[in-house]
């Protein structure tokens, strides 16, 4: 799997968008950018995944460049509850269960 | 959502004791199930990829007789922590494949060993 890089900490006032970047510059054709994020003792949470194009849901948007090198993690209002380590993975999906390797990770703290 | 439960949450044992954590999906089958541990301030680590009805493969670097995992059932993976010393203590955290087509995984909330 492609390695990925990312700030190892950003802040965010609340209320205001958070955009969380991740290089992956050497990742494959058919390797899929993943984010999750893991609250402070508890298991990861899945975020949202992407191959090519830019991906929306109720948690949040992924915007993926073009040449796919890299992507930004975008939560458009973040909240308290927000404040957690992000981790952008990429990852082979097969049409089986992915193996996720970890990074280290963006801690990402929201204030008041 | 999909729900993955861990259990216990936490627990304290002996250096030299065995201990269990098990790991279950609640509403659906899981035939593949995966096993990190993350010590303190760091992220998780792939330990083991465990499969229903076969058995488990590690990563490199764990020792599989040290870390024994039982996928006996579709909704049931164990790992078993064997003659645990006090560098074992660490947050063990399961993850389970639905079977989505998006690859997606959920994880279990995480059980948190202390060895004395």
């Amino acid at each position: 799997d492609a390695k990925t890089t990312q700030p190892t900490s950003m802040d965010c006032a609340e209320g205001r968008a958070a955009n969380l970047p991740c290089n992956h510059s050497t990742i494959s054709g058919n390797e899929y950018v993943y984010w999750y994020r893991q609250i402070h003792s508890q298991g990861p949470q899945y975020i949202i995944h992407g191959l090519k194009n830019n991906e929306t849901n109720e948690m949040a948007s992924l915007i993926i460049t073009e040449d796919r090198k890299s992507s930004t993690l975008i939560l458009p209002h973040a909240t308290l509850r927000d404040t957690a380590v992000y981790y952008c993975i990429v990852s082979l999906f097969a049409g089986t269960a992915s193996k996720l390797t970890f990074g280290t990770g963006t801690r990402l703290q929201v204030t008041l | 959502g999909a729900v993955v439960s861990q259990h216990p949450s936490w627990v304290i044992c002996k250096s030299g004791t065995s201990v269990k954590i098990e790991c279950r999906s609640l509403d659906f089958q899981a035939t593949t199930m995966f096993w990190y541990r993350q010590f303190p301030k760091q992220s998780l680590m792939l330990m083991a990829t465990s499969n229903e009805g076969s058995k488990a493969t590690y990563e490199q670097g764990v020792e599989k007789d040290k870390f024994l995992i039982n996928h006996a059932s579709l909704t049931l993976s164990t790992l078993t922590v064997t003659s645990a010393h006090p560098e074992d203590s660490s947050f063990y955290i399961c993850s389970a494949d639905r079977g989505l087509t998006t690859g997606e995984l959920f994880f279990g909330e995480g059980s948190r060993l202390t060895v004395l």
